[in-house]
């Protein structure tokens, strides 16, 4: 099975960095993605890692340390906008199938 | 392309009623998914699919049915409403093959069963 964990609730000021950590323990693993997801709304697709190392979009940034079953996201230069929850998910080996972790809330205040 | 779509995006049932979920992709996509999300949870698994006429149960299927009988379309049932049904689900869709694979969701159906 997977168990995977991340922080219930962060909150950062507007114009700071925020990283959120993700980690995981798994049966299979295939990939690590992480979505990002507003009130009332479906997950959007941020980033994906499937080898070791960082991986840069712009103002976010995933990490992945597949050893430690450690992932974090990276937010630079945080908008208002950003506030939102960001769902952890690790990819299985059959189907493509995700396991989501319970998703952190961020909240970006002035 | 509209992408994935789900009907109703509302409904209210009474328990012990039946109903079905419509989720369409226009992507062709040969994955589709079904989530339920829970307040303060994460998604869970309820069926997928591979592909036109092969279904598979996830995580948390009972109390639910899917079909399969074209690429677009992947329907969910439920029969025999409970309240612990009571949840916002998700559809989503990938191609194989594409990188990550990864999935993209409808809007979401919020369903309440009283």
């Amino acid at each position: 099975g997977q168990n995977i964990d991340q922080p219930t609730e962060m909150t950062a000021t507007e114009g700071a960095i925020v990283q959120i950590n993700c980690t995981y323990q798994t049966s299979g693993f295939n990939g690590l993605f992480w979505y990002q997801q507003h009130a009332g709304e479906a997950p959007t697709f941020l980033s994906y890692n499937v080898l070791d190392g960082l991986e840069e979009k712009g103002r976010f940034s995933s990490f992945l340390s597949r050893s430690k079953g450690y992932s974090y996201l990276l937010l630079k230069e945080l908008q208002m906008k950003d506030s939102a929850s960001y769902l952890c998910a690790v990819k299985g080996t059959t189907a493509s199938k995700l396991t989501f972790g319970t998703g952190t809330r961020l909240q970006v205040t002035l | 392309n509209a992408g994935v779509t789900q009907t109703p995006k509302f409904r209210i049932l009474k328990i012990g009623q039946s109903m079905t979920l419509q989720c369409t992709q226009d992507m062709n996509h040969n994955y589709m998914y079904w989530y339920r999300q829970d307040p303060g949870m994460g998604l869970k698994l309820i069926y997928y699919s591979v592909g036109a006429g092969i279904t598979d149960k996830g995580e948390v299927p009972n109390g639910y049915n899917v079909s399969r009988s074209t690429t677009e379309d992947f329907p969910l049932r439920l029969e025999l409403a409970a309240p612990s049904q009571t949840s916002v689900y998700f559809c989503a869709s990938s191609s194989v093959g594409t990188g990550g694979d990864e999935q993209y969701f409808g809007p979401g159906t919020r369903l309440t069963v009283t």
